[in-house]
């Protein structure tokens, strides 16, 4: 059964202080890995897809990353309006996606 | 307002009774999904629609759970004799590319408490 976890559970930084996040995967076949960003009583918004190792996607303070068993999103000089919860998902070959339980990410000014 | 749409955004009931809820996908998307999602967790599966076809079901769906999309436009999704394993947000997710892309365009969810 394909597994996400991502890590830390919850991670508050200070204005500026960057940071990662980890997204580790074990699946039969990964042919994609993406990050969505979800705001309190909202739904997920997409963020990036990456298809291989090696694969780096960037936008504004968010960097996405993946290597053959993990991913990592790296939020350069973060901003309060960084806060939100941050989720990992894969797809595998059915038509659907297999969410991590997420990173909840708080930024203080 | 062109973003996918669910109604109601909050919905309590009490154990034994019938929920429906509702999405309107973006215009132009073939593609619909439903997930769930319970606090702390991220979501979960539970069906596909392309067109009208519903072609993948979650093993979650158990047959208290019944989806639709006639006409491959909106979709309803109802709980028959609610438990309170139910509560959870019902997020209703449309696209017009393949799942592989990743890109999923949610609607803000339907709340679910059962008491």
């Amino acid at each position: 059964e394909d597994q996400v976890t991502q890590s830390p559970e919850a991670l508050r930084l200070q204005e500026g202080e960057s940071s990662s996040l980890n997204c580790s995967y074990t699946v039969s076949g990964l042919r994609g890995l993406f990050w969505y960003r979800q705001d309190p009583g909202k739904g997920p918004e997409f963020l990036f897809t990456l298809y291989s190792a090696g694969e780096e996607k960037e936008k504004e303070r968010l960097k996405a990353t993946l290597t053959k068993k993990e991913s990592f999103l790296h939020i350069t000089a973060p901003k309060p309006e960084d806060s939100a919860t941050y989720l990992c998902a894969v797809h595998t070959g059915r038509r659907a996606l297999t969410f991590g339980s997420g990173t909840r990410l708080q930024v203080q000014p | 307002d062109t973003g996918v749409s669910q109604n109601p955004r909050h919905k309590i009931t009490k154990r034994g009774q019938n929920v429906t809820f509702r999405c309107d996908p973006i215009s132009e998307h073939n593609r619909l999904y439903w997930y769930r999602q319970t606090l702390g967790q991220g979501p979960e599966f539970l069906t596909y629609f392309q067109n009208e076809a519903q072609l993948e079901k979650s093993r979650l769906l158990s047959d208290r759970f019944s989806a639709e999309r006639p006409k491959g436009s909106f979709s309803t999704l109802e709980i028959q004799r609610t438990e309170q394993g139910d509560s959870a947000m019902y997020l209703c997710a449309s696209s017009i590319r393949q799942v592989n892309t990743g890109e999923l365009f949610f609607g803000e969810g339907s709340r679910l408490t059962v008491l």
